[in-house]
């Protein structure tokens, strides 16, 4: 997990807030996307981004909006929390061209929307 | 949404004992991988197969890309309870946009009582 930092580790919103999860990495990664986690469900993929200014939906986009300004950040904005969002949410990172085994996940920010 | 069908979706260990998991797929993948995640962390690489075929170690842990190209399986040999944990497969296709993954549901390996 070295490298890809994810903030706040653990956050508790009321329905209808807005909160904005960051994703900082150092290692000059082109592409960063998010993922969610839930029980029995593995991760599906929310967005994607493979570089800065270009951001692209996953399988699971909707409540969710991302931006790409720099190649270091890729933030995941909840706009109106809803209690579905409950989940733990992994943010990952790797090289343009790179292979399966390049692939960083950070560390997880598990949210709780009551 | 493509997802990945992972069994078992738990198991208990004995200290000592071979466990085994696999993941089959609907469609084909051009790369399998195998992750585990203990509690509170993200998933982290344990093997990586790129060819229809291989078959590839990491200590005790050994990994299948199954020739269909559609299933690979994870066997862990003499278990020790620090193997607690989840285990995930994934799958990517070549050339992934954004080397975007799919996973399975997981299999939790717990330690017997």
């Amino acid at each position: 997990n070295a490298g890809v930092t994810q903030t706040p580790k653990f956050q508790v919103l009321k329905t209808g807030q807005s909160m904005t999860l960051q994703c900082a990495q150092d290692m000059n990664h082109e592409y960063m996307s998010w993922y969610r986690q839930d029980p029995g469900m593995g991760l599906r993929l929310i967005h994607y981004s493979v570089g800065a200014g270009i951001t692209d939906q996953g399988e699971v986009p909707n409540g969710y909006n991302v931006s790409r300004s720099t190649t270091e950040d890729f933030p995941l904005r909840l706009l109106s929390a809803a209690p579905s969002q409950t989940s733990v949410y992994f943010c990952a990172t790797s090289p343009r061209g790179g292979s399966g085994n390049t692939i960083y996940f950070g560390e997880g920010s598990w949210l709780t929307v009551v | 949404g493509q997802q990945l069908n992972q069994s078992p979706q738990s198991m208990f260990i004995q200290e000592g004992e071979d466990v085994s998991m696999n993941c089959t797929s609907s469609s084909i993948f051009n790369t399998w991988l195998w992750y585990k995640q203990d509690p509170g962390e993200g998933p982290v690489l344990l093997i990586a197969l790129y060819k229809a075929g291989e078959l590839t170690s990491n200590g005790r842990l050994t990994a299948q890309f199954g020739i269909t190209r559609k299933d690979s399986f994870l066997n862990i040999s003499a278990s020790i309870p620090s193997d607690v944990g989840i285990y995930f497969c994934a799958g990517q296709l070549f050339k992934a946009a954004g080397n975007k993954l799919t996973f399975g549901g997981g299999t939790r390996v717990l330690v017997k009582p």
